[in-house]
């Protein structure tokens, strides 16, 4: 069974710091993960997509992945109340349909 | 600017009513997939289609949903006898082509919010 967890949170961040989700995911054969934002009654937005181990750098977000730990993240610094979201985790395992985990609540305190 | 539309956007039924939700691409992109959202829930895929062709229906429910995607007009996603457990965030996504790329993505629709009462 192909699983992505996710902590559901609510993760509270103070304004101005750096807000880190997390991923985890079971099956090696992964190929794409993405990070969507969802604000409440919205669609997901797409926030940025890793297939490289490493780092991604867009702006103030850092998405992170480790392929040998299994493990996906999201960083976002200078964290404002606009940020303040459902982010979800998503991955592709090689064919065409993403598959999500439940989603980290995030909320930034001003 | 024409990004992915779905109406209606929000949809009341009764149960055992037949509910019909639309989906129409972003131009020039021709796979449609359809995900539903249970109420703090993350999404869940339930089918991929292709212009007159389903790709994959690994998600949907064996009995009640029905897609399909003709060569022309919206793809339509279709639950006869609607249940109290239908209610929730229904959303389309589309892109292009068939991924051949690892950051190939989707671009989600506004969704269309059912209510079973």
């Amino acid at each position: 069974q192909k699983e992505v967890e996710q902590n559901s949170g609510p993760l509270s961040v103070p304004e101005g710091a750096i807000a880190s989700l997390n991923c985890t995911y079971s099956d090696r054969g992964s190929q794409s993960f993405f990070w969507y934002r969802q604000y409440s009654g919205k669609s997901p937005e797409l926030i940025m997509s890793i297939y490289s181990n490493g780092d991604k750098e867009d702006g103030r977000f850092t998405a992170q992945l480790n392929k040998a730990s299994q493990y996906v993240s999201l960083l976002i610094r200078d964290s404002q109340p606009s940020d303040s979201a459902t982010y979800l985790c998503a991955l592709r395992f090689g064919n065409e349909k993403l598959t999500f985990g439940t989603g980290t609540r995030l909320t930034i305190i001003p | 600017n024409a990004g992915v539309m779905q109406n209606p956007r929000h949809l009341v039924r009764r149960r055992g009513q037949e509910a019909r939700l639309r989906c129409s691409p972003m131009k020039g992109h021709s796979h449609v997939y359809w995900y539903r959202q249970l109420p703090e829930e993350g999404l869940k895929f339930m089918v991929y289609l292709q212009k007159e062709n389903i790709i994959d229906e690994s998600g949907m429910p064996k009995e009640r949903f029905s897609a399909e995607f003709p060569k022309e007009g919206p793809s339509i996603l279709r639950i006869q006898q609607v249940v109290r457990g239908d209610s929730a965030a229904y959303f389309c996504a589309s892109s292009p082509q068939r991924p051949s790329g690892p950051t190939d993505t989707q671009y989600f629709g506004p969704g269309t919010r059912l209510t079973v009462l």
